[in-house]
């Protein structure tokens, strides 16, 4: 079946401008994760879904992130007035309750 | 504090030449620990789950064991195909997963 689906995968934009990134993922899975991955670091965690509500957000770097997940379905990752040290792969995962995360390929964020 | 290290950072072997990857652990209840394989601009792609000191799982070349404080996974007769970036994570006592750094595996030919 299906994987976890990310779009686009890969974007540019400039400083300042608000971009959306999206995740489709696998049909029936409650939990869905946003990621962020630097170059040769390891997974930031960003925000957890289960179902349409968001129990934590901790993980948001700032007031300029924010997520938003609808129909127990797809969700979107929002930053707005973007900065150059928001660049990174911004990984989206899924999964049942208490199981295994599927990972899509990510979309790779650069801000000039 | 919950916390994951993994080590080394970077693992150089021939082909054939079996070796292990280490992830050492300190967590609050586990729940299970995870090994993922991450290629080059792909997502991780889930390995193994273990649950309990003294399980083992394996799969092709890959085998992975726990302790109580850590997790190895021993890789048999490598090929250059499992060239990749290992990852471990624990879940603990709450939902997040505790990810480590990563251990890139390079094989050479």
């Amino acid at each position: 079946g299906a994987g976890v689906s990310q779009s686009p995968s890969n974007k540019v934009t400039e400083k300042g401008k608000d971009v959306e990134l999206r995740c489709d993922p696998i049909s029936g899975h409650t939990a869905l994760y946003w990621y962020r991955q630097s170059l040769g670091q390891g997974l930031e965690f960003l925000i957890y879904f289960q179902g349409n509500s968001a129990p934590d957000k901790s993980g948001l770097p700032s007031d300029r992130f924010s997520a938003e997940r609808t129909g127990g379905s797809v969700s979107t990752l929002t930053i707005q007035r973007t900065q150059q040290e928001d660049s990174a792969v911004y990984l989206c995962a899924s999964s049942f309750p208490d199981s295994p995360l599927h990972f899509g390929n990510g979309t790779r964020l650069t801000v000039t | 504090e919950d916390q994951v290290t993994q080590s080394p950072e970077a693992l150089r072997l021939q082909e054939g030449e079996s070796s292990s990857l280490n992830c050492s652990y300190t967590v609050s209840g586990l729940r299970g620990l995870f090994w993922y394989r991450q290629d080059p601009g792909k997502g991780p792609e889930f390995l193994f789950t273990l649950y309990s000191a003294g399980e083992e799982k394996e799969k092709e070349r890959l085998k992975a064991t726990l302790t109580k404080k850590e997790s190895f996974l021993h890789i048999t007769a490598p090929k250059p195909e499992d060239s990749a970036t290992y990852l471990c994570a624990v879940h603990g006592s709450n939902y997040q997963l505790i990810w480590g750094a990563g251990t890139k595996l390079i094989i050479k030919p």
